[in-house]
């Protein structure tokens, strides 16, 4: 079955510390891979997307994801945090050439401290 | 462009009791999706739809219906609510097989 995991639950940063929030996908064929952010109260807004070519793509307010075929996986990264930054973030999937059939995460609530 | 809209933003139900949660995007994207929310087990889809007179099932259908009878609506129907449908709901839509632009929620509780 098609699943996406991201292992860690609940992560807390001092601002500027850097991040790296793991995502692992289990699909059969080629799939396109999306990183999503929810700031509290609000709905989910995407930060990066990976379809094709350089396995590492940037996204908007500094993130960055590499795509790694050989691990199935898809880890967001940030160099230096910001106390806005304090989200959920969910990873999801879907294989290429589908549209609606995103599946997702159970998401990494992140808290950056002052 | 409004982007997708959803309404109501709020509402409480009773156990039984019916009600329509309402989409909208003025995108003219032939895709729209409705995932419900739960803590700790992140989106789920319930159906979807490809493009007007299309629907299908997603992962947790039951209890669930819509239809497609225009592009840019994609209303959801709670038959007879219960309280394990108590969840925040959000609608998306898009374009060919481009990333889901989602809208800002509909938070239902069922007593």
């Amino acid at each position: 079955a098609q699943s996406v995991s991201q292992h860690n639950h609940h992560v807390i940063l001092s601002e500027a510390a850097s991040l790296e929030l793991g995502c692992n996908y289990s699909y059969g064929g080629t799939v396109n891979l999306f990183w999503y952010v929810q700031y509290p109260g609000q709905h989910l807004q995407l930060l990066l997307k990976y379809f094709s070519g350089d396995p590492l793509v940037k996204g908007i307010k500094g993130f960055e994801a590499e795509f790694i075929k050989s691990k199935f996986s898809f880890n967001l990264r940030k160099p230096s945090v910001q106390w806005s930054d304090t989200a959920e973030y969910f990873c999801a999937a879907k294989n290429t050439g589908t549209a609606s059939k995103l599946t997702f995460g159970t998401g990494t609530r992140l808290q950056v401290t002052l | 462009n409004a982007g997708v809209t959803q309404t109501p933003k709020f509402q409480v139900l009773k156990t039984g009791q019916s009600m329509t949660l309402q989409c909208a995007q003025d995108m003219n994207h032939e895709y729209m999706s409705w995932y419900r929310q739960d803590p700790g087990m992140g989106l789920r889809l319930i159906h979807y739809s490809v493009g007007a007179g299309i629907t299908d099932q997603g992962e947790v259908p039951n209890g669930y219906n819509v239809s497609r009878s225009t592009t840019e609506d994609f209303p959801l129907r709670l038959l007879s609510a219960a309280p394990s449908q108590t969840s925040v709901y959000f609608c998306a839509s898009s374009k060919g097989y481009n990333e889901q632009f989602f809208g800002p929620g509909t938070r239902l509780t069922v007593l």
